[in-house]
């Protein structure tokens, strides 16, 4: 399987720009997850869903929106990109609803979106 | 509040060196779990074990070994007998209450020269 593509690969956007960051799953997991890879910093928790229709907001939400209109996708929107906005965009889903299983709650990556603002 | 420290910000070693990468965590929680990624140059971020408070042991695989301490709060990773493909960041991860939310240490960067 596929696992999590995630689209763009790179990106560069001027600022003041809109993006959508595209996050796609085949896992059929209920949850996923946003965060942003920055040097020095590791990965920080933008957005996560739990289960389709619900979203919440991480360590560093502001300037980012989401939506998860279905199990499978979790589309991450910049409004109004911002330079500080530069960074990797890491994908992530997981299964909550394994019981205790070796992978429950185990996040699976996506092969990340390098992100430019100028 | 929960936090992750990787005091390795980076590490080189030759080959064939073991070399240990230090993860210590912070937590009221009693119940939570433990993880350690590898971030490979290409850049994606590979699972490399998972690890709940009940359980102590230590685990071996292959060369990588996982040393669980709940009296220090650590999860110390050793890899035996290094390979220059074992060259990337390594990442420590805390994952506690219920929403899988993911605590990550800022990573150690692991050298490993031929």
């Amino acid at each position: 399987t596929a696992g999590i593509t995630q689209a763009p690969t790179s990106q560069i956007l001027a600022a003041g720009r809109s993006m959508t960051l595209r996050c796609t799953q085949d896992m059929r997991h209920n949850a996923m997850y946003w965060y942003r890879q920055d040097l020095g910093l590791g990965l920080r928790l933008i957005h996560y869903s739990n289960t389709a229709g619900t979203t919440g907001k991480g360590e560093v939400p502001d300037g980012y929106s989401v939506s998860r209109a279905n199990t499978d996708d979790f589309p991450l929107t910049l409004a109004s990109a911002v330079p500080s906005q530069t960074s990797v965009y890491f994908c992530a889903s997981s299964d909550s609803r394994l019981a205790g299983g070796p992978n429950t709650d185990t996040q699976y990556f996506g092969p990340g979106t390098r992100l430019t603002v100028l | 509040a929960q936090k992750v420290t990787q005091a390795q910000t980076e590490i080189s070693v030759v080959e064939k060196e073991d070399v240990t990468l230090d993860c210590v965590y912070e937590t009221r929680d009693t119940t939570y779990y433990l993880f350690w990624y590898k971030q490979p140059p290409s850049g994606e971020l590979v699972f490399l074990i998972r690890r709940n408070s009940f359980d102590e042991q230590n685990e071996i695989s292959g060369r990588y070994s996982w040393n669980f301490q709940k009296s220090t709060s650590s999860f110390n990773f050793t890899i035996t007998a290094s390979q220059v493909v074992d060259s990337a960041v390594y990442f420590c991860a805390l994952s506690v209450g219920n929403f899988n939310k993911f605590y990550f240490g800022s990573g150690t960067k692991l050298n490993v020269k031929p």
